[in-house]
Protein backbone atom coordinates (compact mmCIF):
# COMPACT_ATOMS: atom_id res chain seq x y z
CA UNK A 1 0.00 0.00 0.00
CA UNK A 2 0.78 3.57 -0.01
CA UNK A 3 3.49 5.51 2.38
CA UNK A 4 4.20 9.05 2.62
CA UNK A 5 6.96 10.13 4.25
CA UNK A 6 7.01 14.11 5.77
CA UNK A 7 10.12 15.94 6.74
CA UNK A 8 10.86 18.07 8.73
CA UNK A 9 8.84 17.14 11.84
CA UNK A 10 9.16 20.46 13.22
CA UNK A 11 10.23 23.79 11.68
CA UNK A 12 10.46 27.26 13.06
CA UNK A 13 11.28 30.27 11.54
CA UNK A 14 10.71 33.96 11.33
CA UNK A 15 7.16 35.85 10.43
CA UNK A 16 8.26 36.66 7.11
CA UNK A 17 10.45 34.08 6.01
CA UNK A 18 9.54 31.07 3.77
CA UNK A 19 8.51 27.74 4.70
CA UNK A 20 9.25 24.42 3.04
CA UNK A 21 7.62 21.04 4.08
CA UNK A 22 8.61 18.17 2.08
CA UNK A 23 6.68 15.03 0.83
CA UNK A 24 7.46 11.42 -0.57
CA UNK A 25 5.34 8.85 -1.82
CA UNK A 26 5.61 5.04 -2.60
CA UNK A 27 3.05 4.22 -4.89
CA UNK A 28 3.33 5.58 -8.34
CA UNK A 29 -0.58 5.29 -8.90
CA UNK A 30 -1.38 7.92 -6.76
CA UNK A 31 -2.42 11.23 -8.27
CA UNK A 32 -3.45 13.19 -5.59
CA UNK A 33 -1.49 14.90 -2.88
CA UNK A 34 -3.83 17.28 -0.53
CA UNK A 35 -2.11 19.64 2.35
CA UNK A 36 -3.82 19.69 5.44
CA UNK A 37 -3.05 22.20 8.48
CA UNK A 38 -5.05 21.07 11.83
CA UNK A 39 -5.12 23.37 14.67
CA UNK A 40 -5.15 21.30 17.94
CA UNK A 41 -8.31 19.86 18.98
CA UNK A 42 -9.96 20.31 15.50
CA UNK A 43 -10.32 18.33 12.43
CA UNK A 44 -7.98 18.78 9.34
CA UNK A 45 -8.35 21.72 7.10
CA UNK A 46 -7.33 21.67 3.32
CA UNK A 47 -5.31 24.22 2.32
CA UNK A 48 -3.89 23.49 -1.05
CA UNK A 49 -3.63 20.16 -3.25
CA UNK A 50 -2.62 19.09 -6.90
CA UNK A 51 -3.17 16.63 -9.17
CA UNK A 52 -0.81 14.61 -11.18
CA UNK A 53 -1.47 16.27 -14.31
CA UNK A 54 -0.02 19.26 -13.06
CA UNK A 55 3.51 20.53 -11.93
CA UNK A 56 2.99 23.08 -9.33
CA UNK A 57 0.14 25.00 -8.32
CA UNK A 58 0.09 28.54 -5.90
CA UNK A 59 -3.08 30.16 -4.24
CA UNK A 60 -1.81 33.38 -2.51
CA UNK A 61 1.38 32.48 -0.20
CA UNK A 62 0.53 29.18 -0.43
CA UNK A 63 2.18 26.57 -3.31
CA UNK A 64 2.51 23.05 -3.93
CA UNK A 65 4.74 21.65 -6.95
CA UNK A 66 5.18 17.57 -7.60
CA UNK A 67 7.39 15.87 -9.05
CA UNK A 68 6.17 12.43 -9.83
CA UNK A 69 8.92 11.44 -11.30
CA UNK A 70 11.00 11.73 -7.59
CA UNK A 71 7.62 10.69 -6.06
CA UNK A 72 7.66 13.78 -3.81
CA UNK A 73 5.62 16.92 -3.33
CA UNK A 74 6.33 19.83 -1.79
CA UNK A 75 4.13 22.87 0.43
CA UNK A 76 5.67 26.16 0.05
CA UNK A 77 4.73 29.18 2.41
CA UNK A 78 5.92 32.20 1.68
CA UNK A 79 5.84 35.35 4.14
CA UNK A 80 4.83 33.75 7.13
CA UNK A 81 2.87 34.77 10.19
CA UNK A 82 2.44 33.98 13.58
CA UNK A 83 -1.46 32.46 12.37
CA UNK A 84 0.34 30.12 10.54
CA UNK A 85 1.39 28.54 13.69
CA UNK A 86 -0.15 24.76 13.27
CA UNK A 87 0.65 21.13 12.53
CA UNK A 88 0.61 20.35 8.38
CA UNK A 89 0.27 16.63 7.09
CA UNK A 90 0.60 15.56 3.38
CA UNK A 91 -1.47 13.07 2.23
CA UNK A 92 -2.13 11.00 -0.99
CA UNK A 93 -4.53 8.90 -2.43
CA UNK A 94 -5.80 7.85 -5.86
CA UNK A 95 -8.15 10.33 -7.42
CA UNK A 96 -11.75 7.65 -7.75
CA UNK A 97 -14.41 7.36 -5.22
CA UNK A 98 -13.72 4.95 -1.82
CA UNK A 99 -9.93 6.14 -2.15
CA UNK A 100 -8.71 6.90 1.69
CA UNK A 101 -6.12 9.55 2.35
CA UNK A 102 -2.65 7.92 3.73
CA UNK A 103 -1.22 11.02 5.74
CA UNK A 104 2.63 11.79 6.46
CA UNK A 105 3.85 12.29 9.79
CA UNK A 106 2.87 15.77 9.99
CA UNK A 107 5.35 19.06 10.39
CA UNK A 108 4.69 21.65 13.38
CA UNK A 109 5.34 24.88 12.19
CA UNK A 110 6.23 27.36 14.62
CA UNK A 111 6.66 31.15 13.49
CA UNK A 112 7.95 33.75 15.84
CA UNK A 113 7.14 37.34 15.48
CA UNK B 1 -21.85 22.68 1.01
CA UNK B 2 -20.34 19.11 1.76
CA UNK B 3 -20.20 19.37 5.62
CA UNK B 4 -19.53 16.35 8.26
CA UNK B 5 -20.96 16.19 11.48
CA UNK B 6 -19.87 14.28 14.20
CA UNK B 7 -21.21 12.75 17.48
CA UNK B 8 -20.71 13.00 20.44
CA UNK B 9 -17.53 15.78 20.28
CA UNK B 10 -15.83 14.17 23.60
CA UNK B 11 -16.94 11.18 25.50
CA UNK B 12 -15.87 10.14 29.12
CA UNK B 13 -16.48 6.21 29.28
CA UNK B 14 -15.65 3.38 31.71
CA UNK B 15 -13.07 0.88 30.66
CA UNK B 16 -15.37 -1.94 29.40
CA UNK B 17 -18.00 -0.21 28.02
CA UNK B 18 -19.10 0.63 24.39
CA UNK B 19 -19.38 3.76 23.14
CA UNK B 20 -20.58 4.53 19.90
CA UNK B 21 -19.47 7.60 17.41
CA UNK B 22 -21.89 9.04 14.42
CA UNK B 23 -20.20 10.59 11.47
CA UNK B 24 -23.08 12.34 9.19
CA UNK B 25 -22.60 13.79 5.92
CA UNK B 26 -25.30 16.90 5.80
CA UNK B 27 -25.90 17.82 2.61
CA UNK B 28 -24.49 15.55 0.06
CA UNK B 29 -24.55 11.79 0.08
CA UNK B 30 -21.57 9.39 0.72
CA UNK B 31 -21.59 5.63 0.36
CA UNK B 32 -18.35 5.60 1.58
CA UNK B 33 -16.81 7.26 4.56
CA UNK B 34 -13.55 6.72 6.28
CA UNK B 35 -12.59 6.36 9.77
CA UNK B 36 -9.27 7.41 11.21
CA UNK B 37 -7.58 7.77 14.71
CA UNK B 38 -5.15 10.22 15.87
CA UNK B 39 -3.20 10.02 18.82
CA UNK B 40 -1.48 12.96 20.81
CA UNK B 41 1.03 14.51 18.73
CA UNK B 42 0.69 11.69 15.80
CA UNK B 43 -0.99 11.64 12.55
CA UNK B 44 -4.47 10.39 11.29
CA UNK B 45 -4.04 6.48 11.03
CA UNK B 46 -6.65 5.03 8.54
CA UNK B 47 -8.69 2.02 10.32
CA UNK B 48 -11.49 1.40 8.10
CA UNK B 49 -13.58 1.85 5.26
CA UNK B 50 -16.95 2.23 5.58
CA UNK B 51 -19.22 1.27 2.77
CA UNK B 52 -22.76 1.99 2.54
CA UNK B 53 -25.34 -1.55 1.85
CA UNK B 54 -21.55 -3.72 2.55
CA UNK B 55 -19.14 -4.78 5.18
CA UNK B 56 -16.27 -2.57 6.31
CA UNK B 57 -13.00 -2.57 4.68
CA UNK B 58 -10.18 -2.51 8.11
CA UNK B 59 -6.96 -1.57 8.01
CA UNK B 60 -4.21 -4.21 8.77
CA UNK B 61 -3.77 -4.28 12.70
CA UNK B 62 -7.32 -2.91 13.28
CA UNK B 63 -9.20 -5.63 15.01
CA UNK B 64 -12.55 -5.38 13.29
CA UNK B 65 -14.88 -7.04 16.25
CA UNK B 66 -13.39 -4.74 19.01
CA UNK B 67 -14.35 -1.66 16.19
CA UNK B 68 -18.01 -2.28 14.90
CA UNK B 69 -18.34 -0.15 12.03
CA UNK B 70 -22.34 0.46 10.69
CA UNK B 71 -22.90 2.44 7.19
CA UNK B 72 -26.37 2.41 7.95
CA UNK B 73 -27.30 5.07 5.23
CA UNK B 74 -25.94 7.19 2.67
CA UNK B 75 -25.93 9.98 4.80
CA UNK B 76 -24.97 7.94 8.48
CA UNK B 77 -21.94 5.72 9.44
CA UNK B 78 -20.88 4.58 12.63
CA UNK B 79 -18.26 3.22 14.76
CA UNK B 80 -18.84 1.64 17.84
CA UNK B 81 -15.91 0.93 20.48
CA UNK B 82 -16.33 -1.98 22.14
CA UNK B 83 -15.46 -3.09 25.70
CA UNK B 84 -12.92 0.09 25.39
CA UNK B 85 -9.69 0.38 27.40
CA UNK B 86 -7.84 3.50 28.27
CA UNK B 87 -5.43 2.65 25.08
CA UNK B 88 -8.33 3.28 22.93
CA UNK B 89 -8.47 6.44 24.53
CA UNK B 90 -7.87 8.98 21.35
CA UNK B 91 -9.42 11.50 18.31
CA UNK B 92 -11.71 9.69 16.13
CA UNK B 93 -12.37 11.31 12.89
CA UNK B 94 -14.66 10.97 10.16
CA UNK B 95 -14.28 11.90 6.65
CA UNK B 96 -16.24 11.44 3.19
CA UNK B 97 -15.35 12.23 0.09
CA UNK B 98 -17.75 14.07 -2.28
CA UNK B 99 -18.13 13.40 -5.87
CA UNK B 100 -21.22 15.35 -6.82
CA UNK B 101 -21.48 19.43 -7.68
CA UNK B 102 -18.50 18.74 -9.83
CA UNK B 103 -16.26 18.29 -7.62
CA UNK B 104 -13.74 15.26 -7.86
CA UNK B 105 -14.15 12.26 -5.86
CA UNK B 106 -11.04 12.17 -3.74
CA UNK B 107 -11.68 15.75 -1.87
CA UNK B 108 -12.79 14.84 1.30
CA UNK B 109 -14.64 16.13 3.67
CA UNK B 110 -13.92 15.97 7.98
CA UNK B 111 -15.87 15.41 10.76
CA UNK B 112 -14.90 17.78 13.69
CA UNK B 113 -13.75 14.63 15.28
CA UNK B 114 -14.67 12.66 18.64
CA UNK B 115 -12.18 12.93 21.55
CA UNK B 116 -12.54 9.42 23.86
CA UNK B 117 -11.22 8.94 26.96
CA UNK B 118 -11.45 5.62 28.87
CA UNK B 119 -10.76 5.92 32.07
Amino acid sequence: GENVEQHPSTLSVQEGDSAVIKCTYSDSASNYFPWYKQELGKRPQLIIDIRSNVGEKKDQRIAVTLNKTAKHFSLHITETQPEDSAVYFCAASYNQAGTALIFGKGTTLSVSS
Amino acid sequence: GAVVSQHPSWVICKSGTSVKIECRSLDFQATTMFWYRQFPKQSLMLMATSNEGSKATYEQGVEKDKFLINHASLTLSTLTVTSAHPEDSSFYICSAPSGTSGRTYNEQFFGPGTRLTVL
